[in-house]
């Protein structure tokens, strides 16, 4: 079975400022990964994913994480943000291999607020 | 290619009353989803189908029925809603990696 952590239901962050949102997972299996990103009143849109081979991925919009298979992390960063950047993202894992592969399990999701 | 559709995007029903929701995907994909989203909950599985006329509980499937008659069309049916089931219903489908999701559908049970 897998699951997912995200720290913070709610991070803040100046524009031009560090994003940083937290990611753990456990799961029996090799991993996964994903970040979705949600803005008001649309669906979930993927910004990035982690299968196999580099551990660092980019995504769309300068989003980047990295897969650390020791910390059981895949933290999602971004140099400098921008308001446009103001959204609810979801980490999400699913188990590569085995009869439920193609289940996701989702994490409840971090609110970014960018300020002026 | 329109990707994942969801109908209707806003519906209001009084407990008691039925109806269903209506998923469509244009990508060919074996797999769809059905979740729900709440406040504070995440996204959380209700059905799911892993190809034609195959359907599966998720985590919370009660109250819910799903079919899949069409590889194409995954349907939610709520048969007696009541006002727990007020909530964001969101379809997804996917090959072997990455779901895709549908706009949502805003459900107000009154």
């Amino acid at each position: 079975a897998q699951s997912v952590t995200q720290l913070g239901s709610h991070v803040s962050v100046s524009e031009g400022a560090l994003v940083l949102l937290r990611c753990n997972y456990s799961s029996s299996v090799p991993p996964y990964l994903f970040w979705y990103v949600q803005y008001p009143n649309q669906g979930l849109q993927l910004l990035l994913k982690y299968t196999t081979g580099a551990t660092l991925v980019k995504g769309i919009n300068g989003f980047e994480a990295e897969f650390k298979k020791s910390e059981t992390s895949f933290h999602l960063t971004k140099p400098s943000a921008h308001m446009s950047d103001a959204a609810e993202y979801f980490c999400a894992v699913k188990a590569y291999g085995g009869g439920s592969n193609y289940k996701l399990t989702f994490g409840k999701g971090t609110l970014l607020t960018v300020n002026p | 290619n329109a990707g994942v559709t969801q109908t209707p995007k806003f519906r209001v029903l009084k407990t008691g009353q039925s109806m269903t929701l209506l998923c469509a995907q244009d990508m060919n994909h074996e797999y769809m989803y059905w979740y729900r989203q709440d406040p504070g909950m995440g996204l959380r599985l209700i059905h799911y189908s892993v190809g034609e006329g195959t359907t599966a509980k998720g985590e919370v499937p009660d109250g819910y029925n799903v079919s899949r008659l069409k590889k194409q069309n995954f349907l939610l049916g709520l048969e007696s809603a009541a006002p727990s089931q007020t909530s964001v219903y969101f379809c997804a489908s996917s090959g072997q990696e990455t779901q895709y999701f549908g706009p949502g559908t805003r459900l107000l049970v009154l």
